[in-house]
């Protein structure tokens, strides 16, 4: 079983068309849950690092949001800039600080 | 500015060759991991190192070796490759001062024919 799993796998919007992407967790503990972006060919980039339930973090058209359980990734009247693959990543309260990845959310915005 | 830089970006190899991928970061970052990356797997650790001379295995070492003699290398060496190994590589370094979100590279694109 996956410790993090994200959803849905893909996801296509129109302009405008704001969404959530979901990052769900069974890490008994948490110390941390992140946020990247990857576009294609590229290394993911860090966006976000949120470490306790209720915390939200905001960046342009996107906003983080936590809670025991999962991680949202809302993004307000997204662009085609936008587009890209949508990585989670957790680190477990007392273990290494190596985080484990979810697979990903691959976002496509047409214009 | 570097940040993380690895080489090459691009390699073919025969079965049964060897290399080493070879990345650097000037951040002074304690922590540096080594993740490949397949269609539908999303990014699986290979190894890891907290710091110079301190290595550990992550979810898929099989044929991979790593050492980390500088704070700064942290090459990755294929041993016999295989086409299991076809893959996009990348390395990343984290530090507490960053809160440990990683940096990574651009990657490397292998292809083991």
């Amino acid at each position: 079983e996956d410790q993090v799993t994200q959803s849905p796998e893909a996801l296509r919007l129109q302009e405008g068309e704001s969404s959530s992407l979901n990052c769900s967790y069974t890490v008994s503990g948490l110390r941390g849950l992140f946020w990247y972006r990857q576009d294609p060919g590229k290394g993911p980039e860090f966006l976000f690092t949120l470490y306790s339930a209720g915390e939200e973090k905001e960046k342009e058209r996107l906003k983080a949001t936590l809670t025991k359980k999962e991680s949202f990734l809302h993004i307000t009247a997204p662009k085609p800039e936008d587009s890209a693959t949508y990585l989670c990543a957790v680190q477990e309260a007392g273990g290494s600080y190596i985080p484990t990845f979810g697979r990903g959310t691959s976002l496509i915005v047409h214009p | 500015n570097a940040g993380v830089t690895q080489t090459p970006k691009f390699q073919v190899l025969k079965t049964g060759q060897s290399m080493t991928l070879q990345c650097a970061q000037d951040m002074n970052h304690e922590y540096m991991s080594w993740y490949r990356q397949d269609p539908g797997m999303g990014l699986r650790l290979i190894h890891y190192s907290v710091g110079a001379g301190i290595t550990d295995q992550g979810e898929v070492p099989n044929g991979y070796n790593v050492s980390r003699s500088t704070t700064e290398d942290f090459p990755l060496r294929l041993l016999s490759a295989a086409p299991s190994q076809t893959s996009v590589y990348f390395c990343a370094s984290n530090d507490r001062r960053q809160n440990y979100g990683y940096t990574f590279g651009s990657g490397t694109r292998l292809t083991v024919v």
